[in-house]
Parts: structure tokens; sequence; C-alpha cells
């Protein structure tokens, strides 16, 4: 089936402005990532959900980053006023995560920001 | 929480040669120790994973090695080839309720023909 996709590919956007990032996990997926990768840098953990457990949110780096998932698939990541720095590219990723058990994260091609 | 650190940040070997790539970690309860191969313009894809019970797994040139005691763990690919050129990383996580994944910080292979 299809793989964890994400939209759009490529965002350009004005400094100050709010953006939605959007990921549509694969089917029955429970654990959903978001992570951001600066140029040529690692990834920098932003939040995961599981279920319908509470969403770790000790990666967001302000209150301008939020995320929700709807209805246990669709998850969209906002980012309220936009900064240069926030300038990376977006990697949302889903596994099929069980009860003390971890499986393959697999993820999106990511979406690239750019803030100018 | 937990803390992944990875080595080296680049690493450049000659073709037919093998590589490899040290992870550490800071979770005890972690038992969960995947490899991401990221290429240029593409999201991460894993290559192989170890779970805790396991010490060793190979899968054809690539294995990964584990010691739960030292907690750490490696990354090794043998016979190495333009292809395998790429960032790779490392990651761990842990049971009911900390299954999130932590990642290292990367490692630049280059394959030098």
């Amino acid at each position: 089936g299809a793989g964890v996709s994400q939209s759009p590919s490529n965002k350009v956007t004005e400094k100050g402005k709010d953006v939605e990032l959007r990921c549509d996990p694969i089917s029955g997926h429970t654990a959903l990532y978001w992570y951001r990768q600066s140029l040529g840098q690692g990834l920098e953990f932003l939040i995961y959900f599981q279920g319908n457990s509470a969403p770790d949110k000790s990666g967001l780096p302000s209150d301008r980053f939020s995320a929700e998932r709807t209805g246990g698939s669709v998850s969209t990541l906002t980012i309220q006023r936009t900064q240069q720095e926030d300038s990376a590219v977006y990697l949302c990723a889903s596994s099929l995560a069980m009860a003390g058990m971890n499986t393959e994260a697999f993820f999106g091609q990511g979406t690239r920001l750019t803030v100018v | 929480g937990e803390n992944v650190e990875q080595h080296p940040s680049t690493l450049s070997v000659q073709e037919g040669d093998s590589a490899v790539i040290k992870c550490t970690y800071s979770d005890s309860a972690s038992n969960y120790f995947p490899w991401y191969k990221q290429e240029l313009g593409k999201g991460p894809q894993l290559i192989i994973d170890i779970r805790s019970n396991v010490g060793e797994k190979k899968d054809q040139r690539i294995a990964v090695t584990l010691n739960k005691t030292a907690k750490h763990f490696s990354l090794h690919i043998t016979e190495t080839q333009p292809e395998d050129s790429a960032v790779y990383f490392c990651a761990a996580s842990g049971p009911g309720g900390n299954e999130k994944l932590t990642f290292g910080t990367g490692t630049r292979l280059t394959i030098i023909p």
C-alpha cells in the first residue's frame, strides 16, 4: 500500500506568516512522529503521538509550534509567526507500535520549509 | 530522557573496504535499536534493526552488534559499494511509555571508487 505521505513537498513563506504541514501516515499505524532536519544536520524530535495517549510534546521548540492528530490518522503540524530559523525539512514517520514492542518507523519524503 | 551519541560524523572508505559506525545510548531500559540510511533528498529508510535480546544480527553485507552492558551498538558494512554512500542514523527506543525513537546525529559515509 501507500507509504507515509506529506504535503506540501515544498513551502516558501514570508516571515511572520503561519504555515500548516500535513502528514498522512500508513493506514493502521498507531504511532506518528514529527522530526525537523536542518541542512546537513540530524533529526530533531518535535512531537510523538501514540494511539489515544497524550502526545509527547517535549521536542517542540517554542509555543509557536503545535500539532494535532485527528481521528488517530492524519496529523497537521502548525507553525505560527514563522521565523527564518524555522527553515528546515520537516519529516513525518509512522509505525505500528505495540505495547512494549517497537516496530519499524516509515518516513515520508518531508516538507522543505523556507521562510524568507 | 534518552540520549544517543554517534561517531564518527563523517567517514570515507575505499570501495570494497569495511565501514563501522558506533553509537552509545544512555537509557538502560531502551530495547530497540534501528539503523536508518538517508539518501539525498529522501526520508530515512530502515536498513537493519536489533532488539535487546539479541547480540548480533546480519543481513547480507550489513551487520549490527549490541553490547547492553556497555550501552553501545555498532553498524558494520562489509565490501562497501558506491551506492552505500549516504547519511546513516542510529536510534534507540524503549518499552511502554518510552517508545519514541531518539536519533543519533548521523554519519556521512562516502565510498571512494
